[in-house]
């Protein structure tokens, strides 16, 4: 089966970097992905990350260790837009997307 | 380039009744995916789906819940005599690649559809 934690809430000041964890226990591994999902509207891709290291794409950027069954989603210079759930999904070995429950990260002025 | 599109957006039935929701891929996409989201829950996956075939139905309930991806039309969900527990968002994504090759195709959700059951 497969276990997938990130925290529930994150708060953080606009402007601000905020880091969300994940934490994965799988059958097997083919990649993590990160989506953003604004309240009411359809998940939207942000990262993925099959080998070990980091990704860097504008202000958003995702690790990976494969070793120790963990990610992180780094948001910098966070913006008021930036308010919204972010799903951590891992690809097991039957190549199915297996979501946790998500994070809201909420920004404030 | 017209996203995934569901339809309804809110769909309110009564215990008993039937649900039918639609998801229409992205042009150029033959894989289709529909997942369930409870809320304070992730995505679960339901059932995938290609033009004409059941891929994978391991994550369907076993009786009342249905899906189909004809050869011409959208892909149904279907849910016969909906009980309270069946309130929940569905989500369909769809990929222009088998599953196989998903790793590096991301998936494209549709905004879902919201049910209700009164």
């Amino acid at each position: 089966g497969q276990n997938i934690d990130q925290p529930t809430e994150m708060t953080a000041t606009e402007g601000a970097i905020v880091q969300i964890n994940c934490t994965y226990q799988t059958s097997g591994f083919n990649g993590l992905f990160w989506y953003q999902q604004h309240a009411g509207e359809a998940p939207t891709f942000l990262s993925y990350n099959v080998l070990d290291g980091l990704e860097e794409k504008g202000r958003f950027s995702s690790f990976l260790s494969r070793s120790k069954g963990y990610s992180y989603l780094l948001l910098k210079e966070l913006q008021m837009k930036d308010s919204a759930s972010y799903l951590c999904a891992v690809c097991g070995n039957d190549y199915k997307l297996s979501f946790g429950a998500g994070t809201t990260v909420t920004v404030r002025a | 380039n017209a996203g995934v599109m569901q339809n309804p957006r809110h769909l309110v039935r009564r215990r008993g009744q039937e649900a039918r929701l639609r998801c229409s891929p992205m042009k150029g996409h033959s894989h289709v995916y529909w997942y369930r989201q409870l809320p304070e829950e992730g995505l679960k996956f339901m059932v995938y789906l290609q033009k004409e075939n059941i891929i994978d139905e391991s994550g369907m309930p076993k009786e009342r819940f249905s899906a189909e991806f004809p050869k011409e039309g959208p892909s149904i969900l279907r849910i016969q005599q909906v009980v309270r527990g069946d309130s929940a968002a569905y989500f369909c994504a769809s990929s222009p690649l088998p599953r196989v090759s998903a790793p590096r195709e991301k998936l494209f959700f549709g905004s879902g559809t919201q049910l209700s059951v009164l």
